[in-house]
């Protein structure tokens, strides 16, 4: 799996967007980028993922540079629940009956400010 | 709202003690997964079961033993641990193929003294 770094820590205010970035410059074409929060003492969380095209869902927009080198995960408006670890993992998305083997990093460690 | 729980959520044992994490998912996901998290250290995984047959042991001491009577449940049978031991035990469950999207339990916070 392509190895990913973050940012240990960023700040956003409440309101805001935060935009979290990811490099992962040696993914490779058919990896995927998955993205999870943490909140303190609380089991991880997924958010989105994607391959090459930006997404969007409820919680956040996923956007991918054309070269896929990097990536970055968008919180439109911030809010104080936002406050968590991020964590951005590149993986080949297991086929046939094989399951996903996830490898968490630090993440980086949003605050969201009043 | 987690389609995936865990009981009991706190735990304090001896480390002659023997008990068991309970792991149900709601889902109708067809594998789950054992995480332990260390204070400042990532979430490492334990143990994989797809499709109920156990498919991943990532060195885990014998003194965590798994057990997975049916795609719904998972249980962490736990005996003689360690005070090194004492970690946030988290429980994911996913559909596969696809296993790489998720759904975590609220975990247990696991003391060993």
């Amino acid at each position: 799996d392509a190895k990913t770094t973050q940012p240990p820590s960023m700040d956003c205010a409440e309101g805001r967007a935060a935009n979290l970035p990811c490099n992962h410059s040696t993914i490779s074409g058919n990896e995927y980028v998955y993205w999870y929060r943490q909140i303190h003492s609380q089991g991880p969380q997924y958010i989105i993922h994607g391959l090459k095209n930006n997404e969007t869902n409820e919680m956040a927009s996923l956007i991918i540079t054309e070269d896929r080198k990097s990536s970055t995960l968008i919180l439109p408006h911030a809010t104080l629940r936002d406050t968590a670890v991020y964590y951005c993992i590149v993986r080949v998305r297991a086929g046939g009956t094989s399951y996903g083997k996830l490898t968490f990093g630090q993440g980086t460690i949003l605050t969201v400010h009043p | 709202e987690t389609g995936v729980t865990q009981t009991p959520r706190h735990l304090v044992m001896g480390m002659t003690n023997k008990k068991s994490l309970k792991c149900e998912q709601h889902l109708g996901h067809n594998a789950m997964y054992w995480y332990k998290q260390s204070a400042k250290k990532p979430l490492e995984l334990m143990f994989v079961y797809s499709l109920e047959e156990r498919v991943e042991n990532n060195s885990v001491p014998s003194r965590f033993s798994p057990e997975c009577p049916n795609s719904s449940h998972l249980f962490l049978h736990l005996h003689t641990l360690q005070p090194e031991d004492s970690a946030l035990y988290l429980c994911a469950s996913s559909q596969v193929p696809g296993g790489e999207t998720q759904y975590f339990g609220p975990g247990t916070r696991l003391l060993v003294l």
